[in-house]
């Protein structure tokens, strides 16, 4: 069963609006979460991650929103830039468990265009 | 550049084979993980070393195997490969035993079995 799900496979935004990337997560241990942005032919590289104990986080043109409640978390790039481009990838974590490890969802390709 | 390193880069492989992929962490980072990336398949955790020592494991293959050496760096035994093996491997590492950090990648290793 799939623990972190992200529903859209694709999206498309235009240069300069906003693009906004969502997760679901079933499993109520989770309590670190983080988005990766993956380019083709390279590994994830880290782009920002939030605790449970907050509810949002910001770093420049992006913002990670966490709902516990609903166990969604959504990441926000405003404005989008067409180097944005690439696969986004949701994960998450039971932290300070010892042997645990991020676990991912399928990825969302966001394409912005100019 | 992530630090951490991966060899080799590409893999071609029969049928039957067994092969070894090879992950060096970042200086510093005792954790190691394997992820395995197949077509339309997001990252999925094979297993998860801390010092040398198993930690935990993931959807890992009874004829799939790995290990941490004393200089920190892993290696990943896959055997009996069939087709469906083809897939994008990464190696990530972090500081910590836990999750509550994030994980950096190597490249990858991309494997084709034919």
């Amino acid at each position: 069963d799939q623990q972190v799900k992200q529903n859209s496979p694709s999206l498309s935004v235009q240069e300069g609006r906003i693009s906004i990337l969502n997760c679901d997560y079933t499993n109520s241990m989770f309590d670190y979460f983080l988005w990766y942005k993956k380019y083709p032919a390279e590994g994830p590289t880290f782009l920002i991650s939030i605790s449970s104990i907050k509810d949002k986080n910001e770093d420049g043109r992006f913002t990670v929103f966490l709902n516990k409640s609903a166990k969604h978390l959504s990441l926000h790039i405003v404005p989008s830039q067409p180097g944005d481009s690439a696969v986004y990838f949701c994960a998450a974590s039971a932290a300070n468990q010892a042997g645990t490890a991020l676990i991912f969802g399928k990825g969302t390709t966001l394409s912005v265009s100019s | 550049d992530s630090g951490v390193t991966q060899t080799p880069k590409h893999l071609i492989t029969a049928t039957g084979q067994r092969v070894t992929l090879r992950c060096s962490p970042r200086s510093g980072d005792l954790s190691v993980y394997w992820y395995q990336q197949s077509l339309d398949q997001g990252l999925q955790f094979l297993i998860h070393y801390y010092n040398g020592e198993e930690r935990a494991k993931g959807n890992i293959l009874e004829r799939f195997s790995a290990q941490q050496f004393p200089d920190l760096h892993s290696e990943l035994n896959l055997s009996s490969l069939e087709l469906g093996d083809s897939a994008l491997y990464f190696c990530a590492s972090s500081v910590v035993r836990t999750g509550s950090t994030e994980a950096f990648f190597g490249q990858g290793t991309r494997l084709t079995v034919v």
